[in-house]
């Protein structure tokens, strides 16, 4: 399966502790995206990148929340000082350019703090 | 104001059946794309099936059709012959441009239940 591939698929973390979350897209996919599903809504965006590079963070909480796109391994979204509100789906998808063509998703990383 | 309306919380449909979940749209860019995914309880995101604004034709994938009404600004999907396993939540997004590359605006879904 060659598909996006999110680790954890679940994870559970106390309030005030982190959260890391792993992304590598589709093989030839070089622009990444993060959405965030909050329980009973649906997906919002947050951040989209490039092989090392942030293209919008316009839907990225100011405080707290970062992602990277190394030029060697996964995507990464990392939240820091977690708290309750951060609960959700997070989905991470793939695209060859960042024109009009299809994106994929992967299967998400359900966060719940506790 | 919203820029994708699935005004449908929740359907059901009879197995077998055909089935059409609503979505209309707002934008004033002339170049979109509409995508329609499907979220079963398991939680992952499936792509359905896609149309673009210049895409004179409406898409059809299998059992999927999507029924594109520029001039209404709306862009329903039709599942044909409905299946059990087509039971899930339904989201019907849009791309607006070229300069945001893949950043996608979500409804907030529509629950499918298909009945036997």
């Amino acid at each position: 399966n060659a598909g996006v591939m999110q680790n954890p698929r679940h994870l559970v973390r106390r309030r005030g502790q982190e959260a890391r979350l792993r992304c590598s897209p589709m093989k030839g996919h070089s622009h990444v995206y993060w959405y965030r599903q909050l329980p009973e809504e649906g997906l919002k965006f947050m951040v989209y990148l490039q092989k090392e590079n942030i293209i919008d963070e316009s839907g990225m909480p100011k405080e707290r929340f970062s992602a990277e796109f190394p030029k060697e391994g996964p995507s990464i979204l990392r939240i820091q000082q977690v708290v309750r509100g951060d609960s959700a789906a997070y989905f991470c998808a793939s695209s060859t350019t960042g024109g009009l063509n299809t994106i994929y998703f992967g299967e998400g990383s359900w966060l719940t703090v506790v | 104001a919203q820029k994708i309306t699935q005004t449908q919380p929740g359907m059901f449909v009879q197995e077998k059946e055909a089935v059409t979940l609503d979505c209309t749209y707002d934008t004033s860019d002339q170049s979109y794309g509409l995508f329609w995914y499907k979220q079963p309880s398991s939680g992952e995101m499936i792509f359905l099936i896609y149309q673009g604004s210049y895409d004179e034709q409406n898409a059809t994938e299998g059992r999927y059709s999507l029924n594109f009404q520029k001039a209404r600004k709306s862009a329903n999907l039709v599942i044909s012959a409905s299946q059990l396993g087509d039971s899930a939540m339904y989201f019907c997004a849009m791309r607006e441009g070229y300069e945001y590359g893949n950043k996608l605006v979500f409804g907030a879904g529509t629950i499918l239940r298909v009945k036997s």
